[in-house]
């Protein structure tokens, strides 16, 4: 069964701008999370989405925002970009993110570079 | 709130050697274990998880944990790596968020670097 997909892989954005990134789930998968790597900070917990209602939220600024359309499919955007949103951005998906988030399968990410 | 501590950022060791990553962590819940691999430019992948019960926990690729409630403690150990090995290590903790939702918190990550 297809995993986890994220697009783009790579994007190059000015200082300011606004971006888009998308995550497909595992089909069937009702939960996403998404995450902030960077090599200062690590992994970091972004939001999760649980049937397109956010359920949890991390401790980012209101710059970060995202959805999850019926399909489960999820989008988080980042407006007025900083310099520091130089990231790898990575989305998790799971049946229910629930009791025991066991099963959590991570797409390849999308390298976020801020110029 | 938990937290995670990967008390090596890089562990060199030659192949066919163990290898023993370590972590710690602390929350005030009971919590969650696991352990994820990842690979230049690739996602997280999981490699073994602790939920309940024995406290040994086997993984994919050779890799075993072992749960100590009492020293807080899910350290990493493989008998003999290989150059395949390299890549870097998080451990991680989930615990009740609330709304349903549990949260995975990670550690830092350890580089593990497999010498010819």
């Amino acid at each position: 069964k297809a995993g986890v997909t994220q697009t783009p892989r790579y994007l190059i954005k000015t200082r300011g701008q606004q971006v888009t990134l998308s995550c497909s789930p595992i089909s069937g998968h009702r939960s996403v999370s998404w995450y902030q790597q960077t090599p200062g900070q690590g992994l970091q917990f972004l939001f999760e989405y649980f049937s397109e209602t956010q359920r949890n939220k991390g401790n980012f600024p209101g710059r970060f925002s995202g959805r999850q359309f019926s399909n489960s499919r999820s989008e988080m955007n980042v407006s007025t970009l900083e310099l520091g949103d130089s990231a790898l951005y990575l989305c998790a998906s799971s049946l229910t993110g629930g009791r025991m988030n066991t099963e959590a399968f991570f797409g390849q990410g999308t390298r976020l570079t801020v110029v | 709130a938990q937290s995670v501590t990967q008390l090596d950022s890089q562990v060199p060791v030659f192949e066919e050697a163990p290898v023993e990553l370590r972590c710690n962590y602390s929350s005030s819940v009971s919590v969650y274990l696991f352990w994820y691999v990842q690979y230049p430019n690739q996602g997280l992948q999981l490699l073994l998880k602790y939920l309940s019960g024995s406290t040994l926990v086997k993984g994919i690729n050779g890799f075993e944990a072992e749960f100590n409630k009492s020293q807080t403690s899910f350290h990493l150990r493989k008998p003999s790596v290989h150059i395949s090995d390299t890549a870097e290590y998080f451990c991680a903790v989930t615990a009740y968020s609330g709304a349903g939702s549990y949260q995975l918190t990670f550690g830092k990550g350890t580089k593990l670097s497999v010498i010819p």
